[in-house]
């Protein structure tokens, strides 16, 4: 059982360009979620998704964009890099239903020089 | 709106001591609570949830925490630190709604030899 996977682990990008940061969980989750971990302010939501073709803004959305077509793939695109978006990402899945275990991937280090 | 609140941002302790590790939340509703754990550069690992079951709750490697509502405390103990606990610590409250997690800034906990 692969759980979430997020591709790639590694990425740098110049200032302007654009990417995507692919996640995908196997456990047949209504749920997903992106975060961005900078350091000393935890993990901070950027978009989520309570089913396929349902998302919505998180706390920090500005400069990110996400689409939910199949319950399995919930992709972060970054349209135009800027150094302030130099993060760790997690994607993570969690079941229907209050207080089900959150499930991460192992996260995405992104430096946008 | 909900938060969580760390209220220590590093957390020294000897080996074979206890650890304490502690956190307030706010939430309008009755809320889910958890704590992660973070080894370097890994992904994070769900140590123990609380979901308005017993407020006592049992988690991973001799983990446990207690929920005190009256206090709106959710901190984190363990009889014996270990090597290996070396990590930053999570307390995250859940949101009903979106299923999504607020995080609080987390601490680091250092254990010494």
């Amino acid at each position: 059982n692969a759980g979430v996977t997020q591709t790639p682990k590694f990425q740098v990008l110049k200032t302007g360009q654009s990417m995507t940061l692919q996640c995908a969980q196997d456990m047949n989750h209504e749920y997903m979620s992106w975060y961005r971990q900078d350091p000393g302010m935890g993990l901070r939501l950027i978009h989520y998704s309570v089913g396929a073709g349902i998302t919505d803004q998180g706390e920090v959305p500005n400069g990110y964009n996400v689409s939910r077509s199949t319950t399995e793939d919930f992709p972060l695109r970054l349209l135009s890099a800027a150094p302030s978006q130099t993060s760790v990402y997690f994607c993570a899945s969690s079941p229907q239903g209050n207080g089900n275990t959150i499930y991460f991937g192992e996260g995405s280090w992104l430096t946008v020089v | 709106a909900q938060s969580v609140t760390q209220l220590d941002s590093h957390v020294s302790v000897s080996e074979g001591t206890p650890v304490l590790l502690r956190c307030n939340y706010s939430s309008s509703y009755s809320p889910s609570l958890f704590w992660y754990v973070q080894h370097p550069n890994k992904g994070l690992q769900l140590l123990l949830k609380y979901t308005s079951a017993a407020t006592l709750v049992k988690g991973i490697n001799g983990f446990e925490a207690e929920f005190k509502k009256s206090e709106t405390s959710f901190h984190l103990t363990k009889p014996s630190a270990h090597m290996s606990d070396a990590a930053e610590y999570f307390c995250v409250v859940s949101d009903t709604g979106r299923r999504a997690l607020t995080f609080g800034s987390g601490t680091r906990l250092q254990v010494q030899p």
